[in-house]
């Protein structure tokens, strides 16, 4: 699987939207990019994937470059419940390679009041 | 909830003891796997099983770890012979694989907390 690259931390303002930036340049046709995030003591929890198009979904936007190599999570009015590490992935859709994500260490990301 | 479910959520024992952890995947899903998340760092695969076939371990799994999932539904995993460094969060995740459509996200339980003393 393709390497991340994300930022160690970042803080965002309550009710402004949050950027999450993640670097993925050596990834591949056939895969795609998934962020998770987990909030202290609870398990990951998905938020959203994508193979080349935009997606959004009730929870955030995901913004994939042309190029695919780098890709941006948007939390559009982060409240307090949205400080969580975010983990940007990217797995194959085939062969052995999909059975398992392989998370970095992600983005803690702090919303202030 | 009809999420993912593990239990008990924290577990504290003597070093060299044996513990049990059970997981219960969201109903209809036929994977299931263990990863291993120590303070600090993301998660780290450890199997997974397809329907009641273990189809994957990493070499994180030492022989002192054994998982099942007899029926296809819920899984176990054992860890004979605890040291100091098996502390950490044990996650159970599942997901829905059909056919040659993989691109169903995993969902993850909140996970157990070992702690060896």
């Amino acid at each position: 699987d393709a390497k991340t690259t994300q930022p160690t931390s970042m803080d965002c303002a309550e009710g402004r939207a949050a950027n999450l930036p993640c670097n993925h340049s050596t990834i591949s046709g056939n895969e795609y990019v998934y962020w998770y995030r987990q909030i202290h003591s609870q398990g990951p929890q998905y938020i959203i994937h994508g193979l080349k198009n935009n997606e959004t979904n009730e929870m955030a936007s995901l913004i994939i470059t042309e190029d695919r190599k780098s890709s941006t999570l948007i939390l559009p009015h982060a409240t307090l419940r949205d400080t969580a590490v975010y983990y940007c992935i990217v797995r194959a859709l085939y062969g052995g390679a999909t059975n398992k994500l392989i998370f970095g260490t992600g983005t803690l990301l702090a919303v202030q009041p | 909830d009809t999420g993912v479910s593990q239990n008990p959520r924290h577990k504290i024992t003597k070093r060299g003891q044996n513990v049990t952890f059970r997981c219960d995947p969201i109903s209809e899903h036929n994977r299931l796997y263990w990863y291993r998340q120590t303070l600090g760092q993301g998660p780290e695969f450890l199997t997974y099983f397809q329907n009641e076939a273990q189809l994957e371990k990493s070499r994180l799994l030492s022989d002192r770890f054994s998982a099942e999932r007899p029926k296809g539904s819920f899984s176990t995993l054992e860890i004979q012979r605890t040291e100091q460094g098996d502390s950490a969060m044990y996650l159970c995740a599942s997901s829905l694989v059909v056919g040659t459509v993989r691109n169903q996200p995993q969902h993850f339980g909140d996970g157990t907390r070992l702690s060896i003393l």
